[in-house]
């Protein structure tokens, strides 16, 4: 299947400052990407969509400042989290979606544990 | 709102049983529906996708079934390992309107073999 990396795969950050996340497709062109975050034996709550050349369209209740996603290419997206808490420490998980499948499948990276101290 | 429940939440057994897992979602209007796996502190690996018009997909030991129009899903694993402990999560892709293609999770059921 198609293969999807994130960077970095853990981070620790003091509060206050910010963190960049990247998430890649390593095979395939995705135009579109998710992020996901989840907390501790939840399940993944879907953030934001990303979609290449234009602004990402974030679900209910997700503070667009605070949660940067830029996709600017057809292999890359980022999310940037502006003024880092330590509630925003979660893992946070990406997936792209590949349209030259089948079935327009979601591939999952491995995901990005950050810790706000 | 769709809306995707798993039973059990937590599941121990030992080395060798067959196993089930449910899967339930709220809205049939699916585009399909994909078991994944997630083992702790990494990301997903999916296992199982059944298309909307599809009753069943299998690989190896695992079988997963869809009842779209009763909203239902079952992971059938055979003969379990303690390699299978994991968290067994069902996802559903909307089939229709603005929102086409996002997933929606259930929480997961945590499976421990032992044994």
């Amino acid at each position: 299947g198609a293969v999807v990396s994130q960077h970095p795969s853990w981070v620790i950050c003091k509060s206050g400052t910010s963190v960049k996340i990247e998430c890649r497709s390593l095979d395939f062109q995705a135009t579109t990407m998710f992020w996901y975050r989840q907390f501790p034996k939840q399940s993944l709550m879907l953030m934001a969509t990303s979609n290449e050349g234009s602004k990402a369209t974030y679900e209910q209740g997700v503070e667009k400042d605070k949660f940067l996603i830029n996709h600017a290419s057809l292999t890359l997206s980022t999310l940037t989290v502006t003024s880092a808490h330590p509630e925003d420490s979660s893992f946070y998980i990406c997936s792209a979606r590949d349209l030259s499948g089948p079935y327009n499948e979601q591939f999952f990276g491995p995901g990005t544990r950050l810790t706000v101290l | 709102k769709q809306e995707v429940t798993q039973i059990p939440a937590a599941l121990s057994v030992p080395e060798g049983e067959n196993l089930v897992l449910n899967c339930s979602f709220t809205d049939s209007a699916i585009y399909n529906l994909q078991w994944f796996r997630q083992d702790p502190g990494k990301g997903l690996t999916s296992l199982l996708l059944i298309q909307s018009s599809q009753r069943e997909q299998t690989s190896g030991r695992l079988n997963a079934s869809l009842d779209k129009s009763s909203g239902r899903s079952t992971l059938y694993i055979a003969a379990s390992q303690p390699g299978d402990s994991a968290t067994y999560l069902c996802a559903v892709r909307r089939g229709r309107g603005s929102t086409l293609g996002r997933l929606y999770f259930g929480r997961g059921t945590q499976l421990t073999v032992w044994p």
